[in-house]
């Protein structure tokens, strides 16, 4: 069975401050994606990194997808209480291209 | 920009009551998919549909079915609630199956509680 491990698993932090979550896998993905989920609503793309080694930018977001493709993280500068919301990483793996979830990582930026 | 829509947004049921979850996207998507998202257990897909036509069980099939209505519609349906079904449900689409770095895009949730 294939699995995305997410920490942490819950993160609360000062506006202004920085901060990187993970995501981590014994296997390897074609792609893998990230997601917010605000609360009420259903999760929303951020990113989707494809090449080992990539790094992506999203204004004060920079996701990197591992060498080997086993593994993301997700890093953010200054923090905002905009950035409030669940983290999800969901992975593209096998011949069908079945996505692959971790529970995520809820943040709370506090101002 | 509608996106994926899905109706109703709250439900309560009893157990042993039947409802169909509806789900439309007006992006012309040809994959949907259905999921269920539990704390401490994260988004599950219960069905998928790859494209109009075909349906396919995805991790947590049991105790549901679904009908690809056409390329826009695809239903969720509980024949016999039970309280193990208490979750929020969402529905979402997808260019294609299989392609390597397509997004999924999300409807707001269904909330089901189960009495």
């Amino acid at each position: 069975t294939q699995l995305l491990e997410q920490s942490p698993q819950f993160l609360s932090i000062q506006e202004g401050e920085n901060l990187t979550v993970y995501c981590n896998s014994s296997s390897v993905f074609s792609s893998l994606q990230w997601y917010r989920q605000e609360p009420g609503e259903g999760p929303v793309l951020l990113v989707t990194v494809v090449t080992g080694g990539e790094v992506k930018k999203l204004k004060r977001l920079t996701f990197q997808f591992g060498d080997a493709r086993k593994d993301s993280s997700l890093h953010i500068t200054a923090a905002q209480p905009g950035d409030t919301g669940l983290y999800l990483c969901a992975g593209a793996a096998g011949n069908n291209r079945k996505l692959i979830w971790g529970l995520g990582t809820s943040l709370g930026v506090n101002p | 920009n509608a996106g994926v829509t899905q109706t109703p947004k709250f439900q309560v049921l009893k157990t042993g009551q039947s409802m169909t979850l509806q789900c439309a996207q007006d992006m012309n998507h040809n994959s949907m998919y259905w999921y269920r998202q539990d704390p401490g257990m994260g988004l599950r897909l219960i069905y998928y549909s790859a494209s109009e036509g075909t349906t396919d069980k995805g991790e947590v099939p049991n105790g549901y079915n679904v009908s690809r209505l056409n390329k826009r519609e695809f239903s969720l349906r509980l024949e016999s609630a039970a309280p193990s079904q208490t979750s929020v449900y969402f529905c979402a689409s997808s260019e294609a199956w299989g392609s390597l770095d397509q997004p999924q895009h999300f409807g707001d949730g269904t909330r089901l509680s189960i009495l």
